[in-house]
């Protein structure tokens, strides 16, 4: 089965710092690996994606994520919060070799607080 | 660009009544999903259409149908509504395939009193 894990409910940081909200996975096969933003009462917004390659991934808004095969991992950064940034992170991973291979499991979300 | 669109936006019904969400995905997107959003949690997958077929099933309760349309965009059938059914239901969209993104529309806020 595949699941995602992010094992912080709530990361707060000041402006101007760096940012890290973390993920792990577990799935069968090669994991694809999204990250999502949720402002309030608002759509889930794509940020980025790992299918393979680089493991350091850019996407918008300047955030990044490294994909570490070894500890299963996927944490998204960010080198200088904003105070925008704040809001809800989703992670997701699907798999090509399980049922459902194009739907996404998400993680429960992360809320990022920036701090002025 | 054009984007997800869901209708309503917001919906009040009873218990036992039964409603009707729509979705009209990016043009051109021949993928369209449904998750269900609780408060706190985090987006459940409740089914899944690719070129008007059903592609994928999740968590959807039997009380729920849904099917895509002609023209791609898709509805969500719920009947017998229970309070358990209060959420935010996400219609997403993409090109079927497990290496895109899907785009998610605002959602429908459902409450049952």
């Amino acid at each position: 089965a595949q699941s995602v894990a992010q094992p912080e409910d709530q990361v707060n940081v000041a402006e101007g710092n760096p940012l890290t909200v973390k993920c792990t996975y577990s799935v069968s096969g090669n994991p694809y690996l999204f990250w999502y933003v949720q402002y309030p009462n608002r759509g889930l917004q794509f940020l980025l994606k790992y299918i393979t390659g680089d493991n350091l991934v850019k996407g918008s808004y300047g955030f990044e994520a490294e994909f570490n095969k070894s500890q299963t991992s996927f944490h998204l950064k960010k080198p200088s919060a904003l105070v925008s940034d704040s809001a809800l992170y989703f992670c997701a991973v699907r798999s090509l070799y399980q049922t459902g291979a194009n739907n996404l499991f998400f993680g429960t979300g992360t809320r990022l607080t920036v701090i002025p | 660009a054009a984007g997800v669109i869901q209708s309503p936006r917001h919906l009040i019904k009873e218990k036992r009544e039964t409603a009707t969400l729509k979705c009209y995905p990016i043009p051109r997107h021949d993928t369209v999903y449904w998750y269900q959003q609780g408060p706190g949690q985090d987006p459940q997958f409740l089914i899944s259409f690719y070129e008007k077929m059903q592609s994928d099933k999740g968590s959807i309760p039997d009380r729920f149908s849904a099917q895509q349309f002609s023209d791609y965009h898709s509805e969500l059938n719920m009947s017998s509504l229970e309070l358990g059914d209060s959420a935010l239901y996400f219609c997403a969209s993409s090109l079927y395939s497990p290496l895109n993104e899907q785009f998610f529309g605002p959602g429908t806020r459902l409450t049952v009193l």
